[in-house]
Formats: structure tokens, sequence, C-alpha cells
């Protein structure tokens, strides 16, 4: 099985930068995607990581470690909109590579 | 381009009676996915499917039914709701299972089982 750890929720201020931290245990790994998900709306993909290693799009980054089951996204130069739901998947192999969701982080950006 | 459109928003539902939730996308991925999404609890898997034909059970599947006749469409069935299954239900595809392809979400369904 899979267990994925996320801390709850976090309070940071507009134009900081926030680190949103993922642990994980899996029999396999084969990748692990960040998403974003806004109150009431579904979530949608911001990151993919396979390898070891930093992954930047934009404002935001993803790193991984697979020997210490380990992965946080940054958040930079934060803005108002970037208050949500920020949540870590692990795929696995086998079993169709399916995707175990952590229970998600919430951000609150206060200005 | 649609993307990952599910049906109805919203529903509310007495103990023991049965829906259907609809599901489609129109962006040929062979992967599709039902999850619930309750407080404290995380996305959970409920039911998957590789392919049209093809289908299996995720980590809650008690109490829910599925069906891949085609590409594009994947309805979750509740035979007898109860009040157990209110929750927020997504569904998602990908273009496939196994490599970097990341899930497209619908907007979701709000389910309410009184």
């Amino acid at each position: 099985g899979q267990n994925i750890d996320q801390p709850t929720e976090m309070t940071a201020t507009e134009g900081a930068i926030v680190q949103i931290n993922c642990t994980y245990q899996t029999s396999g790994f084969n990748g692990l995607f960040w998403y974003q998900q806004h109150a009431g709306e579904a979530p949608t993909f911001l990151s993919y990581n396979v390898l070891d290693g930093l992954e930047e799009k934009g404002r935001f980054s993803s790193f991984l470690s697979r020997s210490k089951g380990y992965s946080y996204l940054l958040l930079k130069e934060l803005q108002m909109k970037d208050s949500a739901s920020y949540l870590c998947a692990v795929r696995a192999l086998g079993g169709n590579n399916r995707l175990a969701f952590g229970k998600g982080n919430q951000v609150v950006v206060i200005p | 381009n649609a993307g990952v459109t599910q049906t109805p928003k919203f529903q509310v539902l007495k103990t023991g009676q049965s829906m259907t939730l609809q599901c489609a996308q129109d962006m040929n991925h062979e992967y599709m996915s039902w999850y619930r999404q309750d407080p404290g609890m995380g996305l959970r898997l409920i039911h998957y499917s590789v392919g049209a034909g093809i289908t299996d059970q995720g980590e809650v599947p008690n109490g829910y039914n599925v069906s891949r006749s085609t590409t594009e469409d994947f309805p979750l069935r509740l035979l007898s709701a109860a009040p157990s299954q209110t929750s927020v239900y997504f569904c998602a595809s990908s273009y496939s299972a196994g490599d970097n392809s990341p899930l497209h979400f619908g907007n979701g369904t709000r389910l309410t089982v009184t």
C-alpha cells in the first residue's frame, strides 16, 4: 500500500515564499504529482517528478528525493490567488499504476 | 474541447435510492477514474478503467458499480444510497495510466444522502 503524509495548513504573506512538504512510503515508486485545488473546485495539475531533483515551472518548483521518500512544492512570490489546497499524489508500480493522494495542505495567503 | 464533463453538479438522494453519476471526456483518454473527497480524508479512488471494456476496483469500491462501454464515457452507479456516501465525487481521466500523464478532473458532483 501507500502512505502519504502532508501537513494540514499554513499561512503566508503575499510576496513571500512557502514550501509544502510531502513524505511518502510506497512499494515501488513510479512518479509524484502535485495538484492545486481551490475551495469548491476541481484539482488542477501543477507538476510531475519521477527522477531526483528540482523541476521549475514559473513561480512553482517541485523537488523529489526518492531515497528519502520526500518531495516539496515551492511557491514563490505568493499571490492572493495562491490560497488553495495543495495535493501530493504518488504513483506506485503495479496495480495499473494507480494514483494515491495525500490529504492536502491548505495554504492561506494574507496581505 | 470540453475536457471532462460531470453531471449532475448537485444531487440529494434518500437512503436506498439509486442513481448514476455521468462522466464524459472528449480528449481520447484511455484512463478514467472516479474519486470521492471527504473532509480530512483526501481523494480516495473508487473505481478506474484503463480502456474500453476494462474496469477495476480502487480503494473504496463497495456500494458502487462502473462500466466502460466506450472510450468517452465512464458512469458511476450508486446501487442503494447510504448516508456514508455523502461526498463530493470527481471523475478524472488521463492519456494513459503509467507515464507522466496528469489526471484531468471534472468539476465534481456534490451528493447528499439523507
